[in-house]
């Protein structure tokens, strides 16, 4: 079993929906972050969470520690939040372990 | 603009070459990484470093080394390529225990 689960694997959804993409793990970690990758490799850090909630433009990121789970929210989705998204968790030394990621899709 | 730049693209090397992959960050980070990205594997840590001079195994270590002889530039050596090394290279710095991790755009590496 992968230490960091994702999912769903693949998301299709219409523009203006609400999208959620789950992550859970099983190690104990120091922070998580969530990461968008686009076509063509390149990787932006979306957020970097140790607690809480947090929030910048359409997108929220929630942690729970105690239940080892992570959620990313987008509101009003748009074509071009089309990418892949991927969950990572920050364990010693601020190595990262990844989620296999979630391919979205918005269709317009 | 802070970042993480990867001195190709795209690269094509032949079996048993040895080939250099660059990463210079221009953010002072302690922390610098390499990562191998795989359909169906995702990312996984290859080698990283603290500081300079230092560095350690990642998950997948064998058939790679590292050289970080400055503190803004660390240098994923390939000895003797193979086709199995053919992938995406990603490299990431950070400060250490704190927000800012940044990656570079990636090198699609091919070996034939």
């Amino acid at each position: 079993k992968n230490e960091v689960e994702q999912s769903p694997q693949n998301l299709t959804a219409q523009e203006g929906e609400f999208i959620t993409i789950n992550c859970s793990y099983s190690v104990g970690i120091s922070a998580l972050h969530w990461l968008q990758q686009h076509p063509g490799g390149g990787i932006v850090s979306l957020f970097m969470l140790s607690s809480g909630k947090k929030k910048h433009g359409r997108l929220i990121a929630t942690i729970n520690i105690q239940e080892k789970h992570s959620s990313l929210h987008i509101t009003a989705s748009h074509p071009r939040d089309s990418a892949v998204y991927i969950c990572a968790v920050m364990r010693s030394g601020s190595r990262l372990t990844f989620g296999e990621g979630t391919q979205l899709t918005v269709n317009p | 603009d802070v970042k993480v730049t990867q001195s190709s693209r795209y690269l094509v090397k032949r079996t048993g070459e040895k080939v250099f992959l660059e990463c210079v960050q221009d953010m002072d980070h302690e922390n610098m990484f390499w990562y191998r990205q795989d359909p169906g594997l995702g990312l996984r840590l290859i080698y990283f470093s603290y500081d300079v001079k230092m560095k350690e195994k990642g998950d997948i270590p064998e058939g790679y080394s590292v050289s970080r002889e400055k503190k803004e530039r660390f240098s994923l050596i390939l000895e003797s390529a193979s086709t199995n090394q053919t992938s995406m290279y990603l490299c990431a710095s950070s400060p250490p225990y704190r927000d800012g991790y940044t990656f570079g755009s990636g090198t699609r590496l091919t070996v034939v």
